[in-house]
């Protein structure tokens, strides 16, 4: 089983959805969690920290859930500059002490 | 522009070739990554490298060897490179393992035919 298991999508929507995505996390060690957004053959960058508490930044609003081991994340209004890989990451507390990525969730934003 | 520089972007292998990857952060970072990606398969990380003077194996270390030269510098060596190698690969640092933080670069395509 992974690690961090994400549904790989594509998750085809209009211009001005809004669109979730989860993820799973299969070890209750994890300590952080983030989302990264992963343009076309770019490199992966930070898109936001994931709290308990849940936090928002403009558009997109992330939620973790550590009783049932899941992140999400929101995206209201969606534009065409959207369209992306997004992925789900987590780090442990304890053991190695990098980043674990999920294999990503496609989003493309139709006009 | 500040950031992790990664050369070569693009590189052709034959199968037995070596190579090294090179890898250098201007950011004053303690921790450096290297991980690959393949379609479907998502980041694995490779080897990484909490401080100056330490290396760790990673999930995929198997064909690999790093070297952390100095506290900006961490590179990647394929000793005796494989089509399974045939990838794009990703370095990056950040502060602290902590997971804040993490830079990348624009990563290295490596083909190995």
């Amino acid at each position: 089983r992974k690690e961090v298991e994400q549904d790989p999508g594509p998750f085809n929507v209009p211009e001005g959805a809004t669109v979730a995505f989860n993820c799973t996390y299969s070890n209750s060690a994890s300590q952080s969690f983030f989302w990264y957004r992963q343009d076309c053959r770019k490199e992966p960058k930070l898109l936001m920290s994931v709290y308990s508490s849940g936090n928002e930044d403009g558009r997109f609003t992330a939620q973790l859930n550590r009783a049932s081991q899941y992140i999400s994340l929101l995206i209201r209004d969606s534009k065409l500059s959207d369209s992306a890989t997004y992925l789900c990451v987590v780090n442990k507390r304890t053991g190695r002490r990098a980043l674990t990525f999920g294999s990503g969730t496609r989003l493309q934003v139709q006009p | 522009n500040a950031g992790v520089t990664q050369t070569p972007k693009f590189q052709v292998l034959k199968t037995g070739q070596s190579m090294t990857l090179q890898c250098a952060q201007d950011m004053n970072h303690n921790s450096m990554y290297w991980y690959r990606q393949d379609p479907g398969m998502g980041l694995r990380l490779i080897y990484y490298s909490a401080s100056e003077g330490t290396t760790d194996k990673g999930e995929v270390p198997n064909g690999y060897n790093v070297s952390r030269l100095n506290k900006r510098e961490f590179s990647l060596r394929l000793e005796s490179a494989a089509p399974s190698q045939t990838s794009v690969y990703f370095c990056a640092s950040s502060e602290s393992s902590t997971g804040y933080g993490y830079t990348f670069g624009s990563g290295t395509r490596l083909t190995v035919v």
